[in-house]
């Protein structure tokens, strides 16, 4: 069965730190690979999208890397800010079958002042 | 603002009835996408369609339907609402420059989104 799995669950750091989300995904084979911000009852928004022939993705002080040997994902954030804390979800597209879209149950990030 | 704008906000309705929600894209973009938030299911996708005609369907259920009209607005229309339909709906649009290739697909742009509560 296609999954995407994301951990951690919840995330809480300070302001001006790093972090790193997680994605592993058993999707074979993709196409792409998408990473989201999505604030609280608000549209996600997208930060990265890689194809599977993609290391790694930059926009601003996200960074998304992919490993397809061992099917995973990570999102490194840098420098957190207080606008940072939200959920992060992570989207693999099969190239074939029913579901185009396979989305992760996210990441809550919540960054202190 | 993402430019997608979807209508109304907030729909509160009884089980058994039937719902409209609307979505306009972004000017430009060709491919609407319905998806569907829920507390217990997450984020899950609905169903695109590209410039008129249905592209991909994914866990959609029967009893919804939607279509994309000429101008490129789109329109999902929910029936015999049950509880468990209670969810945020958003609507994504996007160039889709990528086509039918599902090897390369452009941004896609989420409205607000509508919270239905069925009662």
């Amino acid at each position: 069965k296609n999954q995407v799995e994301q951990s951690p669950q919840s995330l809480i750091i300070l302001e001006g730190k790093n972090c790193t989300l997680q994605c592993n995904y058993t999707v074979s084979p993709f196409s792409n690979l998408r990473w989201y911000k999505q604030d609280t009852g608000r549209g996600p928004v997208s930060l990265t999208i890689m194809t599977f022939s993609e290391n790694t993705k930059s926009n601003g002080r996200y960074t998304a890397t992919l490993d397809a040997d061992t099917k995973q994902s990570s999102l490194h954030i840098t420098a957190s800010q207080l606008s940072d804390s939200a959920s992060y979800i992570c989207v693999v597209s099969p190239t074939s079958g029913t579901y185009k879209y396979i989305f992760g149950t996210g990441t809550r990030l919540k960054v202190l002042a | 603002d993402s430019g997608v704008t979807q209508t109304p906000k907030h729909l509160i309705t009884a089980t058994g009835q039937r719902v409209t929600l609307r979505c306009s894209p972004r000017s430009g973009d060709l491919s609407v996408y319905w998806y569907q938030q829920s507390l217990d299911q997450g984020l899950q996708f609905l169903i695109q369609y590209y410039n008129g005609e249905e592209r991909a369907k994914g866990n959609i259920l029967e009893r919804f339907s939607a279509q994309q009209f000429p101008d490129l607005h789109s329109e999902l229309n929910l029936s015999s609402l049950e509880l468990g339909d209670s969810a945020l709906y958003f609507c994504a649009s996007s160039v889709d420059r990528g086509g039918t290739s599902g090897r390369w697909e452009e941004t896609q742009y989420f409205g607000p989104g509508t919270r239905l509560l069925v009662l």
